[in-house]
């Protein structure tokens, strides 16, 4: 059964840097695109940021451009958000998630919980 | 950039057909895929291209698309639908993905 932990989530003032990390388990990580994906509290879905199975191909939610860079290590099947000059309004649970056919994300993790307040 | 709207609440008595819908400016030529997500829990995919069911979804979930709306039914609803919906596009042209706001579905 496909596995994504997602860790790192924490609270941070803003301005403030934080890495987040996704472990992938029980599937063939690299074959797979994958996606961050966040929730504010109360609020509803956000799709952040995509990276290709290959992390040839990256793309970016306007809000995160600049600020969020995603990447991954396939050599140890992890997915991880960069994220800089973090803001209130990043307050959120920060899912991974990775796609399936036709860009739907077939499996996605519990997520974490980043909290940006001073 | 790309808007999908979605009614942000339906309510339904059990045993009765849910409809929820996802409205997008020529909706009908992207494939549109739904994730229920209930209290506490990360979202679950229902629907993926516009009308398939992965493994272990039940037969009760469907959906369409055509025009400028798609939608998810849910047949014989059960007090265990309760949840909030969101529809979810790939914008092709763009690179990026689009989640509608979300419906949440109140069974009576």
């Amino acid at each position: 059964q496909v596995h994504l932990v997602e860790s790192g989530g924490e609270l941070v003032q803003p301005g403030r840097s934080l890495r987040i990390s996704c472990a992938a388990s029980e599937f063939y990580f690299s074959r797979y695109n994958m996606n961050w994906v966040r929730q504010a509290p109360g609020k509803g879905l956000e799709w952040v940021a995509y990276t290709s199975r290959d992390a040839v191909i990256k793309y970016y939610a306007d809000f995160a451009k600049g600020r969020l860079t995603i990447s991954r290590d396939n050599s140890n099947n992890r997915l991880f958000l960069q994220m800089n000059s973090l803001r209130p309004d990043d307050t959120a649970l920060y899912y991974c998630a990775r796609e399936g056919e036709g860009g739907s994300l077939d499996y996605w993790g519990q997520g974490t919980l980043v909290t940006v307040s001073s | 950039s790309y808007v999908l709207t979605q009614p942000p609440s339906v309510s339904v008595a059990p045993g009765e057909t849910a409809r929820i819908p996802c409205g997008g400016t020529n909706l009908g030529g992207k494939s549109v895929h739904w994730y229920q997500q209930k209290p506490g829990q990360a979202p679950v995919l229902v629907i993926y291209s516009d009308v398939a069911r992965p493994s272990g979804i039940p037969e009760r979930f469907s959906g369409s698309n055509s025009g400028s709306q798609a939608s998810l039914t849910i047949s014989r609803v059960e007090a265990g639908d309760e949840a909030d919906y969101y529809c979810q596009v790939w914008e092709t042209g763009s690179g990026l993905r689009v989640f509608g706001g979300g419906t949440k579905l109140t069974v009576l």
